[in-house]
C-alpha cells in the first residue's frame, strides 16, 4: 500500500517569511496529491491539490509542486500571516485505481510568529 | 448542500461500554472514510467503503472496533469495551471518486472520552 512520509513535523517561521512542507510517497501510481489545512478545533479542509500531469499550481499566496521522478511534493505558503498557523496534512491518491483510498501524511504544525 | 454530519458531537463513556457512532455522508458520495484523531496527533485511517466493494479494514486498530455502512448512506462506527485509549476524535469523511472529485470532506466529528 502507499506510504507517505511528511516534514518537518513543526515549523515556525515569522510572519511575513515562506514556509516550505515536503512530503514523499511511495506508490508511483499515486497521481492525485491534495493538501489539508486543520485549523485547531476545526476539521481538516482542502486548501490545494494537484494532479500528476502538472508540476506546479498557484492559488494566490499557496503553491504546491511535484515531482514524480523523485516521488516528492511540497507546499509553498509565502508572506505566511498568522492565519496560516494550523496543522497541514498532504496525501496521496491513485485516481485510476479503483477501490484504492487516499492516505494521508502524518501532519506539519505551522507557527508563525508575528 | 448539506455537509457530512456526525453524531453525536460528544459522547462520555465509562470503561468497558459500547458505543456507536454515527455519520451521514454528503447524498451521492460513494466513498466514506473513518480517521481516529488523538489530542494534538494527526489522521489516524480507521476504515474506507467504497461503493459496494469490501470496505478496507486495514487500520481498525483492534476487534473491539467494526463499522457498517448501508449502501451509499449512513455509517456507524462501534467501540466495544471500550478502553480509556479510545478517547480521541472520530472523524469520518466522503468523497466521490468516481465522479472524478477526490475532495474529502469531513463531518465536524464526535469527541470521544472513556472515563
Amino acid at each position: 500500500g502507499e506510504n507517505v512520509e511528511q516534514h518537518p513535523s513543526t515549523l515556525s517561521v515569522q510572519e511575513g517569511d515562506s514556509a516550505v512542507i515536503k512530503c514523499t510517497y511511495s506508490d508511483s501510481a499515486s497521481n492525485y496529491f491534495p493538501w489539508y489545512k486543520q485549523e485547531l478545533g476545526k476539521r481538516p479542509q482542502l486548501i490545494i491539490d494537484i494532479r500528476s500531469n502538472v508540476g506546479e499550481k498557484k492559488d494566490q499566496r499557496i503553491a504546491v509542486t511535484l515531482n514524480k521522478t523523485a516521488k516528492h511534493f511540497s507546499l509553498h505558503i509565502t508572506e505566511t500571516q498568522p492565519e496560516d498557523s494550523a496543522v497541514y496534512f498532504c496525501a496521496a491518491y491513485p485516481a485510476n485505481f479503483g477501490n484504492e483510498k487516499l492516505t494521508f501524511g502524518t501532519g506539519t504544525r505551522l507557527t508563525i510568529i508575528p | 448542500g448539506a455537509g457530512v454530519s456526525q453524531s453525536p458531537s460528544n459522547k462520555v463513556t465509562e470503561k468497558g461500554k459500547d458505543v456507536e457512532l454515527r455519520c451521514d455522508p454528503i447524498s451521492g458520495h460513494t466513498a466514506l472514510y473513518w480517521y481516529r484523531q488523538r489530542l494534538g496527533q494527526g489522521l489516524e485511517f480507521l476504515i474506507y467503503f467504497q461503493g459496494n466493494s469490501a470496505p478496507d479494514k486495514s487500520g481498525l486498530p483492534s476487534d473491539r472496533f467494526s463499522a457498517e455502512r448501508t449502501g451509499e448512506s449512513v455509517s456507524t462506527l462501534t467501540i466495544q469495551r471500550t478502553q480509556q485509549e479510545d478517547s480521541a476524535v472520530y472523524l469520518c469523511a466522503s468523497s466521490s471518486p468516481l465522479a472524478d472529485s477526490y475532495e474529502q470532506y469531513f463531518g465536524p466529528g464526535t469527541r470521544l472520552t472513556v472515563t
